[in-house]
C-alpha cells in the first residue's frame, strides 16, 4: 500500500534538472509532495487531485496519471536550495480519507555548486 | 498566522514509562494528524483528528492514543514505552472542512528516545 518512490537518490550539479516519481498500486484519490530538511519538518509543495492535473510554481512542476496511478515531480534548473529528502503522501479513497496519507520512503536529493 | 507547534521538542524515557506529546495547531485549523517517522520506516500515519473525533488510524498498537480538546489543540500518548518507539513524532494540521485534497501543515516535531 505503501507508494515506490524512485530513485531513492540523486545527486546533481546547480542547473541541473531531475524527476522523481512516486507509484502507487492502490487507486488514488490525490497525491501530495513535500520536501524536508534535515532536522527540520516537512514542508508542502504541491498537492495534485484526480484527473491528472499539473502544476507548479518557480521552477518545481508535478503530474498526476490517474490512469497509471502515479505521480512525477519535475525540479528545473535546479538550485543549491532544493536539497533535501522528498516524499510523496498518497491519498487513497474519497474525501472520508482525507488526513490518512500513506507516505513513500523519500527522495535524498544533493544538489552541488 | 503563527505555525504549529510542538512540544517538548525532546524527551528521553525508559521503557515501560509513558510519554504525552502536545501539539497546537496553526490558528483556525481543525484537523490534526500525527506521525511517527524513523529512518527504516519513514514517516507513518498514526492517526487523525477533526473536531475532538477521530476519523482515521494507522496500523498502530494500541498503546498510541491520542485526543483534541475543543481549541483544537491535540496530545497524543504512548504508554509501555519500547525500545522502538523512539522516532521523531510529527503533528501537522489542516485547513480541511470536508472538501477534498487539501494541505497539511507540519510542526517542527518531537524527537523521543527511549533507553
Amino acid at each position: 500500500q505503501q507508494p515506490v518512490q524512485s530513485p531513492q537518490a540523486v545527486i546533481l550539479r546547480e542547473g541541473e534538472d531531475a524527476v522523481i516519481n512516486c507509484s502507487s498500486s492502490k487507486a488514488l484519490y490525490s497525491v501530495h509532495w513535500y520536501r524536508q530538511k534535515h532536522g527540520e519538518a516537512p514542508i508542502f509543495l504541491m498537492i495534485l487531485l484526480k484527473g491528472g492535473e499539473q502544476k507548479g510554481h518557480d521552477k518545481i512542476s508535478a503530474s498526476f496519471n490517474e490512469k497509471k496511478q502515479q505521480s512525477s515531480l519535475y525540479l528545473t534548473a535546479s538550485q543549491l536550495s532544493y536539497s533535501g529528502t522528498y516524499f510523496c503522501g498518497t491519498e487513497i479513497g474519497y474525501g472520508g480519507s482525507q488526513g490518512n496519507l500513506i507516505f513513500g520512503k523519500g527522495t535524498k536529493l544533493s544538489v552541488k555548486p | 498566522k503563527a505555525g504549529v507547534t510542538q512540544t517538548p521538542r525532546y524527551l528521553i524515557k525508559t521503557r515501560g514509562q509513558q510519554v504525552t506529546l502536545s501539539c497546537s495547531p496553526i490558528s483556525g485549523h481543525r484537523s490534526v494528524s500525527w506521525y511517527q517517522q524513523t529512518p527504516g520506516q519513514g514517516l507513518q500515519f498514526l492517526f487523525e483528528y477533526f473536531s475532538e473525533t477521530q476519523r482515521n488510524k494507522g496500523n498502530f498498537p494500541g498503546r498510541f492514543s491520542g485526543r483534541q480538546f475543543s481549541n483544537s489543540r491535540s496530545e497524543m500518548n504512548v504508554s509501555t514505552l519500547e525500545l522502538g518507539d523512539s522516532a521523531l513524532y510529527l503533528c501537522a494540521s489542516s485547513p480541511w472542512d470536508g472538501t477534498t485534497g487539501v494541505e497539511q501543515y507540519f510542526g517542527p516535531g518531537t524527537r523521543l528516545t527511549v533507553t
